[in-house]
């Protein structure tokens, strides 16, 4: 069936440094990539997506890359503030239908 | 409002019992999915509606019922529970438009449910 692969499991940075959480998915036909920041004892927060026809995407100190042919999606935080701290999930999902896979999880650390 | 409300927030019951989840949104959205979340691990899949119609059931076990009165509100009836179905369960929602999903979820809270 469809997975997304995610890595690292957990990922503990100073602050001032960049975290890179890396995915990779396996249904081609995912064409949404959203990532979810869930802090502890919150819901899952969408914090930025990329739609498959589009390479890269930034929002302030936060961008995804796309590689469609390696199926290859990454997150990128510069500039890592504690605020930072939280499991953050990548996700893969086909606009036709209802299911979003999701990656198992990083769980990110970030040391005053 | 942005907001995916679910209620209780926090509910403890034992194996006989009989209760329900409940969530709300006022987005216009028409898909509502209910996810079952246990610690350390990714959202899990249990059902979705689009259109006040069951989309999709995940093989959950028959214990678990869930109701989607109208487009705003979706409900999961809980009865005789086990110990193992303690989690945090998750609604939410999505836009769908003309057969599209945009694919982004929102998120209620979450109700935090312990089974005795």
């Amino acid at each position: 069936g469809e997975n997304v692969e995610q890595h690292p499991s957990t990922l503990s940075v100073q602050e001032g440094d960049s975290a890179v959480i890396k995915c990779t998915y396996s249904d081609s036909a995912s064409n949404y990539f959203p990532w979810y920041k869930q802090e502890l004892g919150k819901r899952p927060q969408l914090i930025i997506d990329i739609r498959s026809n589009v390479g890269e995407k930034k929002d302030q100190r936060i961008a995804v890359t796309l590689n469609k042919t390696a199926k290859h999606f990454s997150l990128h935080i510069t500039e890592t503030q504690p605020e930072d701290s939280a499991v953050y999930f990548c996700a893969a999902f086909y606009t036709g239908g209802f299911k979003t896979i999701f990656g198992a999880g990083t769980r990110l650390f970030v040391k005053a | 409002d942005t907001e995916v409300t679910q209620t209780p927030k926090h509910l403890v019951m034992g194996m006989t019992n009989k209760k329900s989840l409940k969530c709300e949104q006022h987005m216009g959205h028409r898909a509502m999915y209910w996810y079952k979340q246990k610690a350390k691990k990714p959202p899990e899949l249990m059902f979705v509606y689009s259109y006040e119609k069951l989309s999709i059931n995940e093989s959950v076990p028959s214990r678990f019922s869930p109701e989607c009165p109208n487009s705003s509100l979706l409900n999961l009836h809980l009865h005789a529970l086990q110990p193992e179905d303690s989690a945090l369960y998750l609604c939410a929602s999505s836009q769908l438009a003309s057969g599209v999903n945009t694919g982004e979820l929102f998120f209620g809270e979450g109700s935090r449910l312990t089974v005795l």
